[in-house]
C-alpha cells in the first residue's frame, strides 16, 4: 500500500503527557499537511512541512504543539502537556512538490486522540 | 482570506434519487480549485470531484457532478443514482492554484435511505 500512512489509529493519553503522531507520505510526495477534526467539525489546516522545513505553521495553537518533517523518516506531529480539548481526529496528507500542480491533497485515515 | 460555507448541515435521499449539496466560497482571487471530499464512517478522507477554476466545463465523476457558478461563487455537488454507499460527510474545499493548504467547509451529512 502507497497510501499515506499514519499510526497510531488510535491514541489514549491522560491530562499532561505528551502525543505524538507520526505520517509517512505517498511514495514521491515530499509535501506533508496536518489537519485537525473536532468532533461534529471540519478539517481545519494546522501546517504544511517540506523535508527539514516547515513552510506554513499558521493553523497551529501557539503552544505546545510542534511539527517536524525529518530528512529521514516520518512527518511527527508533536502535542506536550495535553488537555480535553485537544481530543479530536487528525489527519495527515501528502502532495506532490508543489500543491499547485494539482491541488489535491492525499489523506491519511487519520490518527484519533483521547484525553482523559 | 477565503472561506467556504456549506449551509445543509443534513440532507437525506431515497436510494436511485438525484440529490444536490451546495456549497459557496469567498475568494478576491481568480486562480484556485475546488473540491469535493467523502467522508464515510471509516473517516477516510475520499476525494469524489475536482474542478479547476479556469475551466467553464462542469467536472464530471460517474453519477457525480458539479455546477460551478465562478460569478456566484457557487460549487454544488450532485449525485445521481444515489446509493447505500454514498452514505458519507460531505466536504467542500478550495485552494489556490498558488496557495500552501485545503480550507474545507464544515460538511453536510448525507443519508442515503433504503
Amino acid at each position: 500500500n502507497a497510501g499515506v500512512m499514519q499510526n497510531p489509529r488510535h491514541l489514549v493519553r491522560r491530562r499532561g503527557q505528551e502525543a505524538r503522531l507520526r505520517c509517512s507520505p505517498m511514495k514521491g510526495h515530499s509535501h506533508v499537511y496536518w489537519y485537525r477534526q473536532l468532533p461534529e467539525e471540519g478539517l481545519k489546516f494546522m501546517v504544511y512541512l517540506q523535508k527539514e522545513n516547515i513552510i506554513d505553521e499558521s493553523g497551529m495553537p501557539k503552544e505546545r504543539f510542534s511539527a517536524e518533517f525529518p530528512k529521514e523518516g516520518p512527518s511527527i506531529l508533536r502535542i506536550q502537556q495535553v488537555v480535553r480539548g485537544d481530543s479530536a481526529a487528525y489527519f495527515c496528507a501528502s502532495s506532490l512538490p508543489g500543491l499547485a500542480q494539482t491541488g489535491e491533497l492525499f489523506f491519511g485515515e487519520g490518527s484519533r486522540l483521547t484525553v482523559l | 482570506a477565503q472561506t467556504v460555507t456549506q449551509s445543509q448541515p443534513e440532507m437525506s435521499v431515497q436510494e436511485a434519487e438525484t440529490v444536490t449539496l451546495s456549497c459557496t466560497y469567498d475568494t478576491s482571487e481568480s486562480n484556485y480549485y475546488l473540491f469535493w471530499y467523502k467522508q464515510p464512517p471509516s473517516r477516510q478522507m475520499i476525494l469524489v470531484i475536482r474542478q479547476e477554476a479556469y475551466k467553464q466545463q462542469n467536472a464530471t465523476e460517474n453519477r457525480f457532478s458539479v455546477n460551478f457558478q465562478k460569478a456566484a461563487k457557487s460549487f454544488s455537488l450532485k449525485i445521481s443514482d444515489s446509493q447505500l454507499g454514498d452514505t458519507a460527510m460531505y466536504f467542500c474545499a478550495f485552494s489556490l492554484t498558488s496557495g500552501s493548504r485545503l480550507t474545507f467547509g464544515e460538511g453536510t451529512q448525507l443519508t442515503v435511505n433504503p
